[in-house]
């Protein structure tokens, strides 16, 4: 049973094109998170949700606008895809309190053309 | 958020013990320190987490300084599938992971 999932693996699309990425978890964590690689391999935090609820929105471009239709799910959609929007998307899961640990998908890796 | 300082890369070869330094010399009485691997293509994995006391699990053992600003992540004997970067974080109120440029640890046969 994979904890989290992240579809798809791969996206290739054109510049201007909007797409979408899901995440899903099975953990039963009450917060989700959506982290940036970029080509440097530095990991950001972009967005956290906890029950369905934006708590962190890291001063991303609001062409970016996570979605939680509960608590297991947090998607990311993406309007007028730009070529610096290349990067892996990495989806992660966890309970609140610092005392645990997160749970990371595989990531999603995005190529805008 | 407290930031911690971590070497570069590390070298080590298979099967010996591999000590990962970590400092954060201004870590809040709440920061739990965390440490994440990344291997080659795949999405950070969790290996420990600790708040004063020294932790041990299945993976590696965390040992924290009596005054908290520095910790070091054991592996006991290493293999080529540790090799990854290996992140060590502040966990705490703002419930977000900052992510540094950690270790890149390199494993020789």
């Amino acid at each position: 049973d994979t904890a989290v999932s992240q579809t798809p693996k791969y996206l290739v699309t054109q510049m201007g094109n909007d797409k979408s990425i899901k995440c899903e978890q099975n953990l039963g964590h009450d917060t989700m998170y959506w982290y940036k690689q970029d080509s440097k391999k530095f990991l950001k935090i972009m967005f956290s949700y906890n029950n369905k609820e934006l708590i962190i929105n890291e001063t991303v471009p609001n062409r970016f606008s996570p979605k939680s239709p509960d608590k297991a799910h947090l998607n990311l959609h993406i309007n007028s895809l730009e070529l610096g929007d290349s990067a892996v998307y990495f989806c992660a899961s966890s309970h609140q309190p610092p005392n645990y640990g997160y749970t990371f998908g595989s990531g999603t890796r995005l190529t805008v053309v | 958020d407290a930031k911690t300082t971590q070497p570069n890369s590390m070298e080590s070869n298979e099967e010996e013990p591999v000590h990962l330094p970590c400092n954060h010399s201004t870590i809040s009485g709440t920061d739990y320190i965390h440490w994440y691997r990344q291997l080659p293509s795949q999405g950070p994995e969790y290996v420990i987490h600790g708040l004063t006391s020294n932790v041990n699990n299945r993976m590696a053992s965390l040992a924290i300084a009596e005054d908290r600003k520095s910790s070091t992540l054991i592996l006991h004997r290493a293999t080529l599938r540790d090799a990854a970067v290996y992140y060590c974080i502040l966990r705490g109120g703002t419930d977000k992971l900052i992510f540094g440029t950690g270790t890149r640890l390199q494993v020789f046969p």
